[in-house]
């Protein structure tokens, strides 16, 4: 079945590492997407590629990292630099603008 | 800028009641479009509903239905005889406001649904 697996599921940081969460969809999309999910706060858009080997920082950039250098692939770094880590992260994909998207199950990342 | 609003943070029902979930939207783009999600406790966003501005048509599926009013800027979810599956956070978000070839699409921050048996 098509869609998007995302790992780990639970991830857990420490104070000044980097860590990267996965996203691989075999559904063809063009576009991918990684939103971060804060409790009252809905969805923010971290990064959004529309094709491969291009990216885009959305309205939360900073401290984040992203590669695409696959069509499957769209990893996210959480890097040292992003203060407040603690989140839930969504990755998503589309065939394109003003398309649904197809969600992740989501990574939980927790810094400790 | 574009913006959703749900006013509803959370909201309990006993199964079988109905239920609407309110959102409102602002955005000064003449095309767009507005779409529903469902978040169970799973994580996952699921597609629910996509409607273009120029489409006012209610529609209906099963016990969803969506009432789409552009001259109140609304987009109401109602579920009909509510099931304890229906428990959920629902996300009413709005796409419009193309730049750079991208379609800004913005979330809003979603009704909790709590179905009671």
């Amino acid at each position: 079945d098509g869609g998007i697996t995302q790992s780990p599921k639970y991830l857990f940081r420490k104070e000044g590492q980097n860590v990267t969460l996965s996203c691989e969809q075999n559904l063809n999309h063009d576009a991918m997407y990684w939103y971060r999910q804060d409790p009252g706060q809905g969805l923010r858009l971290i990064y959004y590629s529309q094709i491969v080997n291009d990216f885009q920082k959305g309205d939360i950039a900073e401290g984040y990292s992203v590669s695409r250098e696959k069509k499957e692939s769209f990893p996210l770094t959480v890097t040292s630099a992003q203060k407040n880590p603690t989140a839930f992260y969504l990755c998503a994909s589309s065939t394109g603008t003003a398309s649904s998207y197809t969600f992740g199950s989501g990574t939980r990342l927790t810094v400790v | 800028a574009q913006k959703v609003t749900q006013a509803q943070t959370e909201i309990s029902v006993v199964e079988k009641e109905d239920v609407t979930l309110d959102c409102v939207y602002e955005t000064r783009d003449t095309t767009y479009y507005l779409f529903w999600y469902k978040q169970p406790p799973s994580g996952e966003l699921v597609f629910l509903i996509r409607r273009n501005s120029f489409d006012e048509q209610n529609e209906i599926s099963g016990r969803y239905s969506w009432n789409f009013q552009k001259s109140t800027s609304s987009f109401n979810f109602t579920i009909t005889a509510s099931q304890v599956v229906d428990s959920a956070v629902y996300f009413c978000a709005l796409s419009g406001g193309v730049s750079g070839g991208y379609q800004k699409v913005t979330f809003g921050t979603g009704t909790k649904l709590q179905v009671i048996p």
